[in-house]
This record gives structure tokens, C-alpha cells and sequence, in this order.
């Protein structure tokens, strides 16, 4: 079966714009969570959804934000971009409900700010 | 707050054995993962512990002491394909959140 499909793979914006990234997760899947990776902060989560509601936020500004749709698919939006929000970032996608010790990741959209 | 601690780099040559310590200081904690990730590509699962002691896959084996708050990641039979960063993660009861170690950089030598 498929997996974790991220689109765009690879994107470059200037400070001050937005993007918005997506996630399509495993079929049957529902937990759909959202993490930044960068070479000084390491694997940061940023926030989960289930069933189209946010359960867990990670530490990020408000400038994070994101959803999820009623297939599961899921979107995460960060606007007014800085340099540091220069990342990879990794949508995961879990069939348990809770505890999920398997987290199933895309291969990540890497987004670079100029 | 939550941190899990864990070495940022280890080199071993093929066929050694390598173990990845990993101490964690975390609320909730539920269990402690083990994903790896070569460059340039997605964490993959490894491993899972639950409760305390060894659960073995294949060359890999992972270990947990809660009373300790340690767990650690053993790698045997060292091949080249192993290079790639290693991360533990602490599973929380509430949701699908973990929250990720600094990850070790394994890199395996002719």
C-alpha cells in the first residue's frame, strides 16, 4: 500500500511569505502529526491531528498552524516566514489512536527561506 | 520540561557491535522508540519498549530500565548500510506526540 506522500518535496520562499504544506497518510490511518527537523534543534514536534482535531501542539508561534481533513489528509500552513524557519518538515502517520509506538514518515518537504 | 539525552556520534567498523545510550526525562512517558534515519531520508522505525528489559529484531536489540529512565539501542554485526543517525523517542499515553532525542550519527568503517 501507499505510504506517507508529501507534496511539494522541495519548495524556496523569501521572509514574509507563506506556505502551505501537505500530507496525504497511509489509507486507514486517522492520527496524522506534523515535526520540524533542523540541524540545531533536531526533530521538534509541532502539532497532531485526529479525526480533524488538533490533540497535541507542539512550542511553535502561532505563525504554525494546521488541519486535517475528513479523508485525513492534512495540511500545515506557516505564514509570515523567517529564515530560521528554514527546515525539513515531516508529516507521520500512526493507525493507533493513542500511544502510537509506530510512526509511518514521509519522506519530508524541505522548505528553504531566503 | 522533557529531554532525552543520547551521544551525538559514534564510529565502529563492519561487523562490530555498537550500543546507543539513550537517558530520558519526560512526563507521561508511555515507551521509548527507536527510529533511524540515513541522509536525505524519512525516520524509519526500529524498535519499541514498553516495559523494562530486551526485545530483539533481528541484529537489532533494544532495552529499557524505567526505574533508570535508560534505555539504549544495540546494533550487531556492523554492515555499511547502518551509517545513518539513530534517534530515541518517548511515546506519551495522551495522543501520538514524541518527543525525539538529538539523534547519534552512526558511522560504520571498512
Amino acid at each position: 500500500k501507499a505510504g506517507v506522500t508529501q507534496t511539494p518535496r522541495y519548495l524556496i520562499k523569501t521572509r514574509g511569505q507563506q506556505v502551505t504544506l501537505s500530507c496525504s497518510p497511509i489509507s486507514g490511518h486517522r492520527s496524522v502529526s506534523w515535526y520540524q527537523q533542523t540541524p540545531g534543534q533536531g526533530l521538534q514536534f509541532l502539532f497532531e491531528y485526529f479525526s480533524e482535531t488538533q490533540r497535541n501542539k507542539g512550542n511553535f508561534p502561532g505563525r504554525f498552524s494546521g488541519r486535517q481533513f475528513s479523508n485525513s489528509r492534512s495540511e500545515m500552513n506557516v505564514s509570515t516566514l523567517e529564515l530560521g524557519d528554514s527546515a525539513l518538515y515531516l508529516c507521520a502517520s500512526s493507525l493507533q489512536g493513542t500511544g502510537a509506538n509506530v510512526l509511518t514518515f514521509g519522506a519530508g518537504s524541505r522548505l528553504t527561506v531566503l | 520540561g522533557q529531554s532525552l539525552e543520547q551521544p551525538s556520534e559514534v564510529t565502529a567498523v563492519e561487523g562490530a557491535i555498537v550500543q546507543i545510550n539513550c537517558t530520558y526525562q519526560t512526563s507521561g512517558f508511555y515507551g521509548l522508540s527507536w527510529y533511524q534515519q540515513h541522509d536525505g531520508g524519512a525516520p524509519t522505525f526500529l524498535s519499541y519498549n514498553a516495559l523494562d528489559g530486551l526485545e530483539e529484531t533481528g541484529r537489532f536489540s533494544s532495552f529499557l530500565s524505567r526505574s533508570d529512565s535508560y534505555g539504549y539501542l544495540l546494533l550487531q554485526e556492523l554492515q555499511m548500510k547502518d551509517s545513518a543517525s539513530y534517534f530515541c523517542a518517548a511515546v506519551k499515553a495522551a495522543g501520538n506526540k514524541l518527543t525525539f532525542g538529538g539523534g547519534t550519527r552512526v558511522l560504520v568503517k571498512p
